[in-house]
């Protein structure tokens, strides 16, 4: 019953690693968001894709590469992990990317990431 | 000077309290959502607004468009009302993209027995 699934929780890994961190809605939802939560408990976007295509890029380092198979799944990529990756990353979902109608967003229960 | 900011970063109150977080915005916005994320991590979207005033329970959230400033009621607090409050809005067109969410700092609350 769960509506956006994260996989892993915990995710504990040394610099200069490659990981991916999956994420799958079965709301039917067409948008799909990544989000980074730092030290500070401050959320801010990273990415959003609509139907698979990507609409926002917020100035995130190349290093990380988003992928959607398909509407339902958003996957993270981050190449060359680095301290600084250090962070609680969120997954989101929401019915459409409609500015109108300002869709509610679901969280996932977010992937706690550590890079020693 | 964040785009959303919210106040009191910080909150303490007794059980049964009425309980009021603040919200002030300074972009263009489609909704303004407010969140709940527990000790345990995770977040709960409460309310989604764009007038007027809406009310689930003990929480109630208003909105005043044209001050560009929301704010959050809780009623009869208790302790498991205890977490981290998060306001976001919608930003309109935002650099070209539509429903971006700009995020507050979140105010901590916490409510003793």
């Amino acid at each position: 019953d769960t509506a956006v699934s994260q996989t892993p929780k915990y995710l504990v890994t040394q610099m200069g690693n490659d990981k991916s961190i999956k994420c799958e809605q079965n709301l039917g939802h067409d948008t799909m968001y990544w989000y980074k939560q730092d030290s500070k408990k401050f959320l801010k976007i990273m990415f959003s894709y609509n139907n698979k295509e990507l609409i926002i890029n917020e100035t995130v380092p190349n290093r990380f590469s988003p992928k959607s198979p398909d509407k339902a799944h958003l996957n993270l990529h981050i190449n060359s992990l680095e301290l600084g990756d250090s962070a609680v990353y969120f997954c989101a979902s929401s019915p459409t990317m409609d500015s109108l109608s300002g869709r509610e967003q679901y969280f996932g229960p977010g992937t706690r990431l550590t890079v020693t | 000077k964040n785009e959303v900011e919210q106040s009191p970063q910080n909150l303490t109150a007794q059980e049964g309290e009425f309980i009021t977080i603040n919200c002030s915005y300074s972009v263009g916005i489609s909704a303004l959502h407010w969140l709940q994320q527990h000790p345990g991590g995770g977040i709960v979207s409460l309310f989604m607004l764009s007038s007027g005033k809406k009310k689930h329970g003990r929480l109630i959230a208003t909105i005043n468009i044209q001050e560009k400033h929301s704010s959050l009621h809780i009623t009869a607090s208790h302790p498991r009302d205890s977490a981290v409050y998060i306001c976001a809005v919608g930003a309109l067109n935002y650099g070209g993209a539509t429903n971006k969410l700009i995020f507050g700092t979140g105010t901590l609350l916490a409510v003793q027995p």
